[in-house]
């Protein structure tokens, strides 16, 4: 069983279209985090939800909006989508806010043509 | 924000050990110090984390300076599968959204 999935693991769109990405995890975690890796393979935090609240909310555009419907899920939706959102996105859990593991997604590609 | 500062890359051969080293110079005393790899397209994975003390899970060994100034994460017998990035990472224990990743370790292992 996949501990962290996404979907989908490619997406590839024209610039000023919305696209959503969709995280889901199956470990009984209250935390769930958003990261981005740019073409250099920076890895930055974005966002983190635990037990559904937005906890962390790092200096990213108002087009990116994440929502957690239940404690499992956690989608990245965007908006007016430009060539410099082209990354990979990685979704990841962990047991709690403060607990030092996190387990990763196997990431979503995202081509802005 | 504490930074670490990493070799860009280093090489091995197989089923010998591996020594990585970090440094983080400015680091807190409320920082723990944490390693995660990331396999070629794959999402990063977690090895092990520590404070002060050495560590050893059976992925592998960190071994922390005295002054916590620099640390060493230690493969005991590199394999084919352990060829990845390596990120050394400072995490604050009461400011955890503060965790990011720097520029990492790039690990060959020669068959």
């Amino acid at each position: 069983d996949t501990a962290v999935s996404q979907t989908p693991k490619y997406l590839v769109t024209q610039m000023g279209n919305d696209k959503s990405i969709k995280c889901e995890q199956n470990l009984g975690h209250d935390t769930m985090y958003w990261y981005k890796q740019d073409s250099k393979k920076f890895l930055k935090i974005m966002f983190s939800y635990n037990n559904k609240e937005l906890i962390i909310n790092e200096t990213v555009p108002n087009r990116f909006s994440p929502k957690s419907p239940d404690k499992a899920h956690l989608n990245l939706h965007i908006n007016s989508l430009e060539l410099g959102d082209s990354a990979v996105y990685f979704c990841a859990s962990s047991q709690d806010p403060g607990y030092n593991e996190q387990f990763f997604g196997p990431g979503t590609r995202l081509t802005v043509l | 924000d504490a930074k670490t500062t990493q070799p860009n890359s280093m090489e091995s051969n197989e089923e010998e050990p591996v020594h990585l080293p970090c440094n983080h110079s400015t680091i807190s005393g409320t920082d723990y110090i944490h390693w995660y790899r990331q396999l070629p397209s794959q999402g990063p994975e977690y090895v092990i984390h520590g404070l002060t003390s050495n560590v050893n899970n059976r992925m592998a060994s960190l071994a922390i300076a005295e002054d916590r100034k620099s640390s060493t994460l230690i493969l005991h017998r590199a394999t084919l599968r352990d060829a990845a990035v390596y990120y050394c990472i400072l995490r604050d224990m009461y400011n955890f959204n503060k965790f990011y990743f720097g520029s990492g370790t790039k690990l060959n292992v020669k068959p």
